[in-house]
């Protein structure tokens, strides 16, 4: 079965530093996806990055990276020079191949500090 | 992306009552579905709603509590139904609308108190 573990319940960083969240992940299945969103505290879930598993390079979207280490099964997301409006919960996602539903981690809260 | 909005953004409900809620999206999409996100907890999905055919609904969810209506390729509505205190969370709709990668995309959530 699918599993998706994000250990850190809170992360407090500096305003303009940079951040890993990290993910670790467990399927069976060789061909899947990996996706992060962002939840703000007004509930909506914004779609940050995704990396598929036969991707050979690590996904980036503007301030958003993933790094994909496939033999450790992790993907942890990099936010570089974070901003204020970055303070919000994070989840990392997976799917397998064929199955439609997204098994979501616990989450992480990220607070920028100014 | 697809945009996707959802009726009502919030509501504040009694026990033993129902509310529908409704999510719309801007284009036409084969596969909805349902989460749940219960209070401090992450998603969990409630059931998968494709165009002319039931629901399929994941462990734990059933079809009297949870009924999904799926008319047409734009529109699917959510009954929480004989509400309790247990039921209060949030509920979010997306669907897939990315090419190749499948992404699913989510609409704003209706954050549901019941008291």
């Amino acid at each position: 079965a699918q599993k998706i573990t994000q250990t850190q319940p809170g992360m407090f960083v500096q305003e303009k530093e940079a951040v890993t969240l990290d993910c670790t992940y467990d399927t069976s299945d060789p061909s899947y996806g990996l996706f992060w969103y962002k939840q703000p505290s007004s509930g909506e879930m914004i779609f940050l990055i995704y990396q598929g598993s036969y991707d050979q390079q690590n996904a980036t979207e503007g301030r958003y990276s993933l790094n994909f280490q496939k033999a450790r099964k992790s993907a942890n997301l990099v936010i570089s020079a974070s901003q204020l409006g970055d303070s919000a919960m994070y989840f990392c996602a997976m799917r397998d191949e064929g199955a439609q539903k997204l098994v979501f981690g616990q989450g992480t809260r990220l607070t920028i500090n100014p | 992306s697809a945009v996707i909005s959802q009726k009502p953004s919030r509501d504040i409900c009694q026990r033993g009552t129902s509310l529908t809620i409704q999510c719309q999206v801007d284009s036409q999409v084969t596969m909805m579905f349902w989460y749940r996100q219960q209070p401090g907890q992450s998603l969990t999905l409630i059931a998968t709603a494709n165009q002319g055919s039931e629901a399929t609904y994941e462990s734990g969810f059933v079809i009297d509590k949870f009924p999904i209506s799926r008319p047409n390729l734009t529109f699917s509505t959510l009954t929480v139904s004989n509400m309790s205190p247990e039921d209060s969370s949030i509920y979010l709709c997306s669907v897939e609308h990315g090419g190749l990668t499948d992404t699913q995309y989510f609409g704003p959530g209706t954050r549901l108190t019941v008291l």
